[in-house]
């Protein structure tokens, strides 16, 4: 069974500041996907960025960075110069390439302090 | 194009009765998903739909069911409301399984009094 762990429910950040946020997840997979979601107040959720595992790169999308650990199971999410705007829920999600079941995170609630 | 839209927004309903709710894809999606999101639980997948055909199926009980139709809109039905189905449920849709990107909708809020 696949299952997302994030152990920081909730965190906090001042603006400028830099802040990862904490994702593991446990496969037996080789080949699967790696995502961040993004939800804000407004509840529309939104793709932050992607990783497949079979690239050792680390992916970057702007202020947001990932540092991908495939051996250690981790996946976390850095964002850089945190801006207001990036106050929202952040869910963490993992998909294997056999089937297009997303299994999510419980959620890290990030706010940003001016 | 126009994103993921989810029909209604809001519902209000009482224990017993059943709902549907309605989600369109972005245009060319052909892959539709549902999941249940509430406070303790997360977000868990309910199920997946892929040119009318139900791909895959999460853990929830048969009052939950859906249906795709040949333009990719997809409903999802519960019947015999409880409590415990309050909830915002999000659709989201992605062309294809490969590379697994999904779409997400703003959601429907259903409260069961």
């Amino acid at each position: 069974a696949q299952t997302v762990t994030q152990s920081q429910p909730e965190m906090s950040v001042q603006e400028a500041e830099t802040v990862t946020l904490s994702c593991t997840y446990d496969t037996s997979e080789s080949n699967y996907y790696l995502f961040w979601y993004k939800q804000p107040p407004s509840r529309q959720m939104i793709l932050v960025i992607r990783q497949e595992a079979y690239k050792q790169q680390n992916a970057t999308e702007n202020r947001f960075s990932v540092n991908f650990q495939k051996a250690a199971k981790s996946f976390s999410l850095k964002i850089s110069d945190s801006q207001l705007g990036d106050t929202a829920m952040y869910f963490c999600a993992f998909m294997t390439n056999t089937g297009n079941q997303f299994y999510f995170g419980t959620g890290t609630s990030l706010t940003v302090i001016p | 194009k126009a994103g993921v839209t989810q029909t209604p927004r809001y519902l209000i309903k009482t224990r017993g009765q059943q709902v549907t709710l309605s989600c369109s894809p972005i245009s060319g999606h052909r892959s539709v998903s549902w999941y249940q999101q509430t406070p303790g639980q997360g977000l868990q997948f309910l199920f997946e739909y892929f040119s009318e055909t139900q791909r895959n199926k999460g853990n929830f009980p048969g009052r939950f069911s859906g249906r795709q139709f040949s333009n990719s809109r997809s409903e999802m039905n519960v019947s015999t409301l409880e409590l415990g189905d309050s909830a915002l449920y999000l659709c989201a849709s992605s062309l294809a399984r490969q590379e697994g990107e999904q779409y997400f909708g703003p959601g429907t809020r259903l409260t069961v009094t």
